[in-house]
C-alpha cells in the first residue's frame, strides 16, 4: 500500500506569513492527490483535488502543486481561520491512504 | 444542499456489534459512491470502506476486513456499516462520506466507543 508522509507535524506561523506544506508519497501516485482541512470538532473538508484544483468555495490563496511522490500545499497570507490540520490524501489504488496531519498553529 | 446524517454510534464492549447508518439527501444518491472513515479520539484519518454506486464494487481497510460490512439501500438513500467483533482500537468518531474521485462531502460523524 502507497503511505503518505507529511512532516513537521505541526508548523507554527503567524497570521500574513505564507505557509508551505509538504506531502511525500512512497511510490508515485501520479496526480490523484488531494487536501483536506480539518478544525477542531468538524469533519474534514475537501480543499484542493487532483494536485492543484480548488473545491468549491475554497479561498484564492491556497494553492496546491507537485506531481509523483512530492506535494506542496500552499497558504499564500494566513487568515485566523486557516489554522487547522491539514491531511493529504491519495486516490491512485485502494488504501485511498491520509496522510498523518499537519497542524498549523498560530505562533 | 447535500447533507450527510450519521446515526448508530455509541458504547459498546469488546467483541460486540454495532451498525452505522448515514442518511443522505440532496443529491442523486444512487449515482454516487459512498465511504466511511473514521478517526480515534486525538488522531488522523483512517479510510475504512468504500461502496460504488450499484454495490456492486466495496473495499475495505485491512484493521477492519473480515469484521465490518459495508452496504447500502438506494431506494431509501441510506448506507450502512456493520460492525462485529469490536476492539477497543475501532474507538473513533466514524464518518460517512460521499465519493467522487475524492471525498467532497462528509456528515459530522458518530461516535463508537468500545469500552467494558
Amino acid at each position: 500500500e502507497i503511505v503518505l508522509t507529511q512532516s513537521p507535524a505541526t508548523l507554527s506561523f503567524s497570521p500574513g506569513e505564507r505557509a508551505t506544506l509538504s506531502c511525500r508519497a512512497s511510490q508515485s501516485v501520479g496526480t490523484y492527490l488531494a487536501w483536506y482541512q480539518q478544525k477542531p470538532g468538524q469533519a474534514p473538508r475537501l480543499l484542493i483535488y487532483d494536485v492543484s484544483n480548488r473545491a468549491t468555495g475554497v479561498p484564492a490563496r491556497f494553492s496546491g502543486s507537485g506531481s509523483g511522490t512530492d506535494f506542496t500545499l500552499t497558504i499564500s497570507s494566513l487568515e485566523p481561520a486557516d489554522f487547522a490540520v491539514y491531511y493529504c490524501q491519495h486516490r491512485y489504488t485502494w488504501p485511498y491512504n491520509f496522510g498523518q496531519g499537519t497542524k498549523l498553529e498560530i505562533k | 444542499e447535500v447533507q450527510l446524517v450519521e446515526s448508530g454510534g455509541g458504547l459498546v464492549q469488546p467483541g460486540g456489534s454495532l451498525r452505522l447508518s448515514c442518511a443522505a439527501s440532496g443529491f442523486s444518491f444512487s449515482t454516487y459512491e459512498m465511504n466511511w472513515v473514521r478517526q480515534a479520539p486525538g488522531k488522523g484519518l483512517e479510510w475504512v470502506s468504500y461502496i460504488s454506486s450499484s454495490g456492486s464494487s466495496i473495499f475495505y481497510a485491512d484493521s477492519v476486513k473480515g469484521r465490518f460490512t459495508i452496504s447500502r439501500d438506494n431506494a431509501k438513500n441510506l448506507v450502512y456499516l456493520q460492525m462485529s467483533s469490536l476492539r477497543a482500537e475501532d474507538t473513533a468518531v466514524y464518518y460517512c462520506a460521499r465519493y467522487w474521485d475524492y471525498l467532497d462531502y462528509w456528515g459530522q460523524g458518530t461516535l463508537v466507543t468500545v469500552s467494558s
